[in-house]
């Protein structure tokens, strides 16, 4: 039973630190999207990536977030420096980008910052 | 642009009541259109799925049809239980240049009572 896997499950860190949730998408999928959930944003689309190629960072904080795949069974989303506006629960999730388009979901990373 | 209006929430039933949570939704063209499930602590899983006008999507019990007439994509299920608590989350992808980009509805929370 093929799944995106999220690294660490939780991760607890100080205002100032950098922090890096690592994302694998399942074998064979070429795109995948990073979110963020928070009870009062709801959730929202970070970035988005096809064939390793960022198509759309529009919802990312440009001065402290970054998004990249270094290959295509990992996936990075790095915040630095990290404050406590950003806590949230950190999703990837990654397609195939044809047929239906369905997603599929990773357990998400828990962040806090203090 | 593209958006997903739910049902607002939360619902609370009794176990074995039928479930409706309204879905409508604006998009140019035929997107796929969608209803994911989350349960507590877990990332957003997919429970059906319709790619056109008339289709039903069906998975454990609940359905959807794909109205285009209407733009609607009601999630139902004739019998719910306690299990069935969660957040359901309506969403569409279009076929174009970001196909495969969902966009995602608010939530509507699902609480079933014994």
């Amino acid at each position: 039973d093929a799944r995106v896997t999220q690294t660490p499950r939780h991760k607890v860190t100080e205002m100032g630190q950098e922090v890096t949730m690592r994302c694998q998408p399942i074998l064979g999928h070429n795109t995948v999207f990073w979110y963020r959930q928070t009870m009062m944003q709801g959730l929202e689309l970070l970035a988005y990536f096809r064939n390793r190629a960022p198509l759309d960072d529009s919802g990312m904080p440009k001065d402290r977030f970054s998004a990249e795949m270094p290959d295509a069974t990992l996936a990075t989303l790095k915040i630095q420096p990290s404050e406590p506006r950003d806590s949230a629960v950190y999703f990837c999730a990654s397609g195939l980008g044809t047929a239906s388009y369905e997603q599929y979901f990773g357990p998400g990373t828990r962040l806090t910052v203090t | 642009g593209n958006s997903v209006t739910q049902m607002e929430g939360p619902v609370t039933l009794s176990e074995e009541a039928f479930l409706t949570i309204n879905c409508t939704y604006t998009a140019t063209g035929y997107p796929s259109l969608f209803w994911y499930v989350q349960y507590p602590g877990e990332g957003l899983q997919l429970l059906l799925k319709a790619t056109k006008a008339d289709d039903k999507g069906s998975n454990k019990g609940f359905e959807a049809t794909y109205r285009k007439e209407t733009t609607s994509f009601h999630l139902e299920k004739g019998s719910v239980q306690v299990s069935d608590s969660a957040v359901y989350f309506c969403a569409l992808s279009p076929y174009n240049t970001n196909a495969g980009k969902s966009t995602f509805g608010d939530g509507t929370t699902l609480t079933v009572k014994p």
